[in-house]
């Protein structure tokens, strides 16, 4: 079975410092990982994705994340935050499924969230 | 091109009522998957549907809780007699094909029940 892990339920930080929010997983098979954001009174979306390749995935505003696979983590880092980054911080993990058929293709196990609070 | 419509975004019922909760995927979408949020735990999986078929029900509670989504209209979230338990936020997504998480799925923006 898989969990995740989000360690920080809160965390308020200055606009234009770096943030850092933390993920670690925990699978005994290989994974795909999430981040997903959910800004007040909206669904969630889709930030970023690692599914293969260079462990270091970028999102279009400025977030990044990487796969380290001994510490089986997936942090997300911003290195100036803003006003509107304000918002709850999703990571999600599933399982890597060969077949791409199986549960492990549409079935996501989540963190608990992150709030991020970006104080002016 | 509207995005993942749930509907009511709030709903209360006393104990012993039933719930319906509506999601009405993205315009092409035949996928539909529905999440449950309990207070301070993160989203969990209930249910993937199909137009007018049951993929996967494993995390779905076995008694009380019903999904559909037939040919025409919305897939419906059915929680029969209510209890203080159910109370939770229910996010519906849905992609065009099945799973894709290499795109990402697109959630609603949720059904906050609660259950007094």
């Amino acid at each position: 079975a898989q969990s995740v892990t989000q360690l920080d339920s809160q965390v308020p930080v200055f606009e234009e410092a770096p943030v850092e929010l933390r993920c670690n997983y925990s699978s005994s098979v290989s994974v795909y990982l999430f981040w997903y954001v959910q800004y007040p009174n909206q669904g969630l979306q889709l930030l970023l994705k690692y599914l293969s390749g260079s462990t270091l995935v970028e999102s279009i505003n400025g977030f990044e994340a990487e796969f380290n696979k001994s510490q089986t983590s997936f942090h997300l880092r911003k290195p100036s935050v803003h006003i509107s980054d304000t918002a709850e911080y999703f990571c999600a993990v599933s399982e890597k499924d060969k077949a791409y058929s199986g549960a492990g293709s549409y079935q996501l196990t989540f963190g608990k969230g992150t709030k991020l609070s970006v104080i002016p | 091109n509207a995005g993942v419509m749930q509907n009511p975004r709030h709903l209360v019922r006393r104990r012993g009522q039933e719930a319906r909760l509506r999601c009405s995927p993205m315009k092409g979408h035949s996928h539909v998957y529905w999440y449950r949020q309990l207070p301070e735990e993160g989203l969990k999986f209930m249910v993937y549907l199909q137009k007018e078929n049951i993929i996967d029900e494993s995390g779905m509670p076995k008694e009380r809780f019903s999904a559909e989504f037939p040919k025409e209209g919305p897939s419906i979230l059915r929680i029969q007699q209510v209890v203080r338990g159910d109370s939770a936020a229910y996010f519906c997504a849905s992609s065009q094909l099945q799973g894709l998480l290499s795109y990402g799925y697109t959630f609603g923006s949720g059904t906050r029940l609660t259950v007094v």
